[in-house]
This record gives C-alpha cells, structure tokens and sequence, in this order.
C-alpha cells in the first residue's frame, strides 16, 4: 500500500526557509487520481492545509500563507516538497504530507507519520 | 477563505451515539471528510464523500449532510473511539479544516 514518508531539518532559524521533502513509496505521484497536500499543526492546535499539487504541477495555496510557500513535484524521485519563507516562531509544528483524492469525493486517504520542525535561533 | 466551525468537546457514554458537527458555507458545495486523530499520531480519514468510510474503519462510523452541516456519527461508541475529531472541506482556494472537537467516552 502506499505510504509517505517527510523528511527534512528538524530546526530552522528564525527569517530562514523551512524545506521538507515527502516521499511516497508503494504508488506513483503520477498517478492522476490524486493531489498531494502539506498539512502542520502546532504543538496542542489544530490542523490547518498549506497548500497542494497536482501531478501536472497545479497548485494551490492557504491564502494566509500563499506568500510564503511553494509546493513541488518532482516526479522521477516519487517526491513532493514544501518551502517556507521567512520562518518565525509561529510556523513551529508538525508537518504533515498528505494524500487526497483528486475527485470530488475528496478526503486525505493517507498521511506520512509527520515531522516536527520548530523554528529558533 | 472560509471556514469550518467544530464544538470544541464532546462526550459520550460508553455504548452510546454521539453526533459531532462541522458547519460552514463551504459545506454547500463540497463534500465534508472527517478524520479521527489520537494523541501522537497522524490524522486518520473516517469518512469522506456523501458517506464513505475506508476499508478498515468500523461501520458504527457514517456521515450525513443537511444545508451548511455536516454530522459524523458513532453509534455504540467505544473506548477506543476516543480522539480528537477534524472535519474538512474543498472551498475556493483549496481546502480548509475545521477547529477540531475532542471526543470523551465516559
């Protein structure tokens, strides 16, 4: 079955970018019957959606981070990123990869186990 | 971007049906997945669709819709059913979460 797995610097230093990777293993990120998400959520909060990327390269951002954050494919490694710009104590979470189905059912069918980052000098 | 309003808590005694909403505009249009998350580990998708539950999830699990509302239902809840709860939605810019509720199985 298909699992994801993120991966990337634990710590990151106030005004810096956050960059992670997820890899997805079990399936192809080409498939088109998906979108692959970011998720995070800090410490004792909920969840909230970073944005998102189709196979084709189409995105879609959170309007309250869309400044900051870029998403990214790169199909021949199964792998999808995140950057983060301009970091502060705020963006400190866990990040979550995800994936969703592309159809209008929707929902997020599987997530990687998720990775702490907490930004500070 | 819209939003997804949650109860913040909920309770339920053991073996009984307890109800958990979502409201919010986006819910006329699309679709609300629900997703059962326990403490320190990854959210796990319930529901999705009009009333989907993935292999693996207990049919005491079911969703329903009514105008900007959306319900996830246990019936005959168990112990280990409780968690904390996250629906969520497409709307225009993507998708969006609503606040979460925490279940209590007394």
């Amino acid at each position: 079955q298909v699992q994801l797995q993120e991966s990337g610097p634990g710590l990151v230093k106030p005004s810096q970018t956050l960059s992670l990777t997820c890899t997805v293993s079990g399936g192809s990120i080409s498939s088109g019957s998906y979108y692959w998400s970011w998720i995070r959520q800090p410490a004792g909060k909920g969840l909230e959606w970073i944005g998102r990327i189709y196979t084709s390269g189409s995105t879609n951002y959170n309007p309250s981070l869309k400044s900051r954050v870029t998403i990214s494919v790169d199909t021949s490694k199964n792998q999808f990123s995140l950057k983060l710009s301009s970091v502060t104590a705020a963006d400190t979470a866990v990040y979550y990869c995800a994936r969703e189905y592309f159809d209008w059912l929707g929902g997020m069918d599987v997530w990687g186990q998720g990775t702490t980052v907490t930004v500070s000098s | 971007s819209s939003e997804l309003t949650q109860d913040p808590a909920v309770s339920v005694a053991l073996g009984q049906t307890v109800r958990i909403t979502c409201q919010g505009d986006s819910l006329r249009s699309y679709y609300a997945s629900w997703y059962q998350q326990k403490p320190g580990q990854a959210p796990v998708l319930v529901i999705y669709g009009k009333n989907n539950r993935p292999s693996g999830i207990p049919d005491r699990f079911s969703g329903s819709s009514s105008g900007n509302t959306a319900s996830l239902t246990i019936t005959g809840a168990q112990a280990e059913d409780e968690a904390d709860y996250y629906c969520n939605s497409r709307d225009s810019s993507g998708v969006v979460f609503g606040g979460g509720t925490k279940l209590t199985v007394l």
